[in-house]
């Protein structure tokens, strides 16, 4: 059985700061996926990685993919007020498309 | 404009009832999906279809139940068999090419009392 851990679940980042987020996994996977979600809405697609060594920026956010450790991080830079939120990844193994999310890790960006 | 759409944005039952949540997408893909998410967790798979009048059941299939007889529509009835219906309520619709990713609509919160 595929499981998604994320750690830590809860980060209280200050303005300005750095921040490094992460997510293992248990078994081989094809993809990984990087969701956020603000409280009450629903989730939007940050990442998509496909392959060992994978490594995708958009912003402030940077995603990377170690497929032999099981591992993608989330690097936050210099955090601003409005990366506060829920990031959720989540991990695709075997044909049938299926996704198996971690609980999440709520990030919170104090002045 | 393309995209998910879920309604209602809220919804309220008493406990007994069965109760039906819609999920419309315009994007033609093939694959559907339905998850629960609970306070503090993180989405679980009810139940999907990757094509029309097919379906598979996913994690926490017990006291739900889908059809698929539209490729546009996947309809999710939260019958009274669920112990714990109270939930917000994600539905999904993923691309067949390219990326494969899972675009999200904007979910229903079923509370049940």
């Amino acid at each position: 059985e595929l499981k998604v851990e994320q750690n830590p679940l809860f980060l209280s980042m200050q303005e300005g700061k750095n921040y490094t987020i992460y997510c293992n996994y248990s078994t081989t996977s094809d993809r990984l996926y990087w969701y956020r979600q603000d409280p009450g809405k629903s989730l939007e697609s940050l990442f998509v990685l496909l392959s060992n060594g994978a490594v995708k920026q958009e912003g402030r956010l940077m995603a990377s993919l170690d497929t032999k450790a099981r591992l993608s991080t989330l690097h936050i830079t210099a955090a601003v007020h409005d990366l506060s939120a829920t990031y959720f990844c989540a991990v695709e193994a075997g044909a049938n498309s299926k996704l198996t999310f971690g609980k999440g890790i709520t990030l919170s960006v104090r002045p | 404009d393309g995209g998910i759409t879920q309604s209602p944005k809220y919804l309220f039952r008493k406990e007994g009832q069965n109760v039906t949540l819609s999920c419309e997408q315009n994007l033609n893909h093939d694959a559907m999906y339905w998850y629960r998410q609970d306070p503090g967790q993180g989405l679980r798979l009810i139940y999907y279809s990757q094509i029309v009048n097919d379906f598979q059941k996913g994690d926490i299939a017990e006291g739900y139940s889908v059809s698929r007889e539209k490729k546009e529509s996947f309809p999710l009835t939260v019958t009274s068999a669920q112990k714990n219906p109270t939930a917000f309520y994600l539905c999904a619709s993923r691309t067949g090419t390219g990326l494969y990713e899972q675009y999200f609509g904007p979910g229903t919160r079923l509370t049940v009392t």
